[in-house]
Order: C-alpha cells, then sequence, then structure tokens
C-alpha cells in the first residue's frame, strides 16, 4: 500500500461546481497533513494545513479523518483559476514529509 | 517575510557534465532544508534534508550530492550527469517544529522554491 494515495483524475468540472478530493494515509501515527496545489510546471504550493477539526479558508474546507486514516479536499463554487494538480502531504514517522501523486483538477467555462 | 531562492530556472547540460544548483533562503534562521526531484508526470521524490550546517541526509543511492556551507544556503551537485538525472529539482524549506524539536521531525509545512527545469542531453 502506498503511504499516500490519491484518485489522479483528472477531475473535469464546469465552472461553479463543487468537487471533492480524498486522500488516504497508511501511517496511523501521522501527526501532520496538508494540501498543497500545483500549477503545471510550477512549484508546489501550500494551499492550507488540515487540522483535527476541519478547517476553512474561503471556498476551500478541509477535513480530517482519524480512524479511516482520510483527508478530504471541498472546493466549493470553482473558478477557472482553480485548475491546478492538488498535492496530499502527509508526515512519516520519521518527520518527513510525503506527497501524494496528487489529483488534478480541470474547471471548464 | 521568508523567502526562498533557487537558480537556475532551467538548465541544459550534457552526459557527464558536472552540475551545481544552489538554493538560499531570507528572513529565517535554522531552517530545515530539502531537494526533491519530480520526474515529468510524477510525484515529489526527496533527495536529501538538511537540519543544519554540514549535517546532510541522504534519501536514496544516487549520482548526486548535496551540501549545506552555511546556515542558509544547500547545493545540490552531480560530478557527471547521468540522462536519469533529468527532472524538475526543488528546494524547500520549512522553520523547526512548533513544538521545540530540533531534529528532522517538524509538524510545519513545507514552502519551495520555483524549481530548476534540467534537460540532459
Amino acid at each position: 500500500r502506498k503511504e499516500v494515495e490519491q484518485d489522479p483524475g483528472p477531475f473535469n468540472v464546469p465552472e461553479g461546481a463543487t468537487v471533492a478530493f480524498n486522500c488516504t494515509y497508511s501511517n496511523s501515527a501521522s501527526q501532520s497533513f496538508f494540501w498543497y496545489r500545483q500549477d503545471c510546471r510550477k512549484e508546489p504550493k501550500l494551499l492550507m494545513s488540515v487540522y483535527s477539526s476541519g478547517n476553512e479558508d474561503g471556498r476551500f474546507t478541509a477535513q480530517l479523518n482519524r480512524a479511516s486514516q482520510y483527508i478530504s479536499l471541498l472546493i466549493r463554487d470553482s473558478k477557472l483559476s482553480d485548475s491546478a494538480t492538488y498535492l496530499c502531504v502527509v508526515n512519516d514517522q520519521g518527520g518527513k514529509l510525503i506527497f501524494g501523486q496528487g489529483t488534478e483538477l480541470s474547471v471548464k467555462p | 517575510s521568508q523567502t526562498i531562492h533557487q537558480w537556475p530556472a532551467t538548465l541544459v547540460q550534457p552526459v557527464g557534465s558536472p552540475l551545481s544548483l544552489e538554493c538560499t533562503v531570507e528572513g529565517t534562521s535554522n531552517p530545515n532544508l530539502y531537494w526533491y526531484r519530480q520526474a515529468a508526470g510524477r510525484g515529489l521524490q526527496l533527495l536529501f534534508y538538511s537540519v543544519g550546517i554540514g549535517q546532510i541526509s541522504s534519501e536514496v543511492p544516487q549520482n548526486l550530492s548535496a551540501s549545506r556551507p552555511q546556515d542558509r544556503q544547500f547545493i545540490l551537485s552531480s560530478k557527471k550527469l547521468l540522462l536519469s538525472d533529468s527532472g524538475f529539482y526543488l528546494c524547500a524549506w520549512s522553520p523547526k517544529s512548533s513544538g521545540g524539536n530540533s531534529g528532522l521531525y517538524s509538524n510545519q509545512p513545507q514552502h519551495f522554491g520555483d524549481g530548476t527545469r534540467l534537460s540532459i542531453l
């Protein structure tokens, strides 16, 4: 089993749609969780940290389910500019961050 | 605010030539530093990390080496490049853990430089 698994997509959605990404992780001892966004041929950029109680930043909502070992990212009212690859990131027991392969999102007009 | 600079942005090198990529961080001290490689259509692979000056840990056996001669400077090198060294190289930094752990473990996110796209011919 991969340490961090994501549906690679692509997810093709119209503007204004709500889209959800899920990510599963294998290490039950992981403590730190993040979502990054990576535009084509660019560096990954931190989108948001994921907290146990769930957290929201504008149109973006992140949830953590420790019992089932998965993280989710919900994007409401999708914009064309949301088109990117979304990376799920989890820390391992040694403290390193493990990056998922990413889920590609394409928002169409 | 903290910034991370990485150069060059693009590099084309012949097989067997040497390599030196440089990364510097500003606006912070004693950061954890990282080198990643991302092959086309693939995920991020951690190559090296450093928790302090002169302290380098290698994640995978390879044709590359890293050095940290100053607190906020991280260099990726190779004596002889291989075709398989092609890829997108990313430098990243993170602050030490908010819990005071001075080692690799950090509950803080990492922040990336713009990356270097390396093509080997």
